[in-house]
């Protein structure tokens, strides 16, 4: 029952921009869309969420569409540190919001 | 990671074993989770705790108990019943704010020889 579908893997060239896709279409109007990424071996790193605003801090910016079932997470300028798997999720807020980690996507920033 | 700990970082177990995994936070957070992962999997909760005293489970809780006796410390349980225990484990906390954040721990790889 995963509420979002992201692409296995994508790549791209070190500094250039990696735009990442995620569909949630069957998002309801109190979720929010989180990111998440883990680098192997390593736990999960929050980088972002949003709710229907676009949304930008010092890692990444997080574009969502008008009718929020899709989002984009934008690294305008990755790095080889970069690479990792990246967690679209969508979920609620408050005491009993739980997230829920699919596979992910997988990206690979080359040299 | 930062403020929160888990120990040992990998961690051998004999078949019909129990053994505990611990996680330790500084970071005055009321909620913590586990979770576990499979390789080339996500993660996929197994309790968490909202408070003090109080947890509940999520979605693969069998073979697995935790207790919270303490706001800093949430300690992980794996049983002898759990059938598939070799696995990543990540302890993490929320913080409560306005984006509901969860910091995670660094992980313990548990493998059952």
């Amino acid at each position: 029952d995963a509420k979002t579908t992201q692409p296995t893997s994508m790549d791209c060239a070190e500094g250039r921009a990696a735009n990442l896709p995620c569909n949630h279409s069957t998002i309801s109007g109190n979720e929010y869309v989180y990111w998440y990424r883990q680098i192997h071996s390593q736990g999960p790193q929050y980088i972002i969420h949003g709710l229907k605003n676009n949304e930008t801090n010092e890692m990444a910016s997080l574009i969502i569409t008008e009718d929020r079932k899709s989002s984009t997470l934008i690294l305008p300028h990755a790095t080889l540190r970069d690479t990792a798997v990246y967690y679209c999720i969508v979920a609620g807020t408050g005491a009993n919001s739980k997230l829920t980690f699919g596979k992910g996507i997988t990206l690979s920033v080359r040299p | 990671d930062g403020g929160i700990t888990q120990s040992p970082k990998y961690l051998f177990r004999k078949e019909g074993q129990n053994v505990t995994l611990s996680c330790e936070q500084n970071l005055n957070h009321d909620a913590m989770y586990w979770y576990r992962q499979d390789p080339g999997q996500g993660l996929r909760l197994i309790y968490y705790s909202q408070i003090v005293n109080d947890f509940q489970k999520g979605d693969i809780a069998e073979g697995y108990s935790v207790s919270r006796e303490k706001k800093e410390s949430f300690p992980l349980t794996v049983t002898s019943a759990q059938k598939n225990p070799t696995a990543f484990y990540l302890c993490a906390t929320r913080i409560e704010d306005r984006t509901d954040t969860q910091y995670f721990g660094p992980g313990t790889r548990l493998t059952v020889l």
